[in-house]
């Protein structure tokens, strides 16, 4: 198994630019997240989804959008990029079940806004 | 809604000594208590975790204990050595509804040697 797996790595995008950060896993998890995690800062949660076809909004989801049409797939769309969505972005999953709820993270994707 | 607070925010210990960190949740309706550890330029990983209908649990050198009364709940490690040092994060939430973790700021924990 890969795991969590997250694409690209790194990026460097002007203002007003946007993009689309890739995520995937290959656990047949159900629930998945998007996180932020400012330098020195902790986890922000920007969207979750408890399945294909369902997602909501977390604590920080102004600037983003994401769309969950595979079980495995869970994509992170940046409009209009802002100096202020430079961070460190997470994906993880989890699946939900007998009162746990491990979340594995992806390796992140390191992302400047100039 | 559920509020995590974490401390320290950071903590140095001298090595083979013992570290605690806290946290303190508001919802009490919260019943699941990971911790979660990130070395630098690293992604998080769980290391322990503990549900409400437990008071302590132990992983070799790991240890989480929970006060549900007091709603706080607390990581120790013992004999800390230089592969301890990263930041370690608590969380808590509610399995029975949302599922969502929600996340204390994180604790700096640098081992000396």
């Amino acid at each position: 198994n890969a795991g969590v797996t997250q694409t690209p790595k790194f990026r460097i995008l002007k203002i007003g630019q946007s993009m689309t950060l890739q995520c995937a896993q290959d656990m047949n998890h159900n629930y998945m997240y998007w996180y932020r995690q400012d330098p020195g800062m902790g986890l922000k949660l920007i969207y979750y989804s408890v399945g294909a076809g369902i997602t909501d909004k977390g604590e920080v989801p102004n600037g983003y959008n994401v769309s969950r049409s595979t079980t495995e797939d869970f994509p992170l769309r940046l409009e209009l990029a802002a100096p202020s969505q430079t961070s460190v972005y997470f994906c993880a999953s989890s699946y939900t079940g007998g009162g746990y709820n491990e979340q594995f993270f992806g390796p992140g994707t390191r992302l400047t806004v100039l | 809604g559920e509020n995590v607070e974490q401390h320290p925010s950071t903590l140095s210990v001298q090595e083979g000594d013992s570290a605690v960190i806290k946290c303190t949740y508001s919802d009490s309706a919260s019943n699941y208590f990971p911790w979660y550890k990130q070395e630098l330029g690293k992604r998080p990983q769980l290391i322990i975790d503990i549900r409400s209908n437990v008071g302590e649990k132990k992983d070799q050198r790991i240890a989480v204990t929970l006060n549900k009364t007091a709603k706080h709940f607390s990581l120790h490690i013992t004999e800390t050595q230089p592969e301890d040092s990263a930041v370690y994060f608590c969380a808590a939430s509610n399995m029975d509804s949302n599922y969502q973790l929600i996340w204390g700021a994180g604790t700096k924990l640098i081992i000396k040697p």
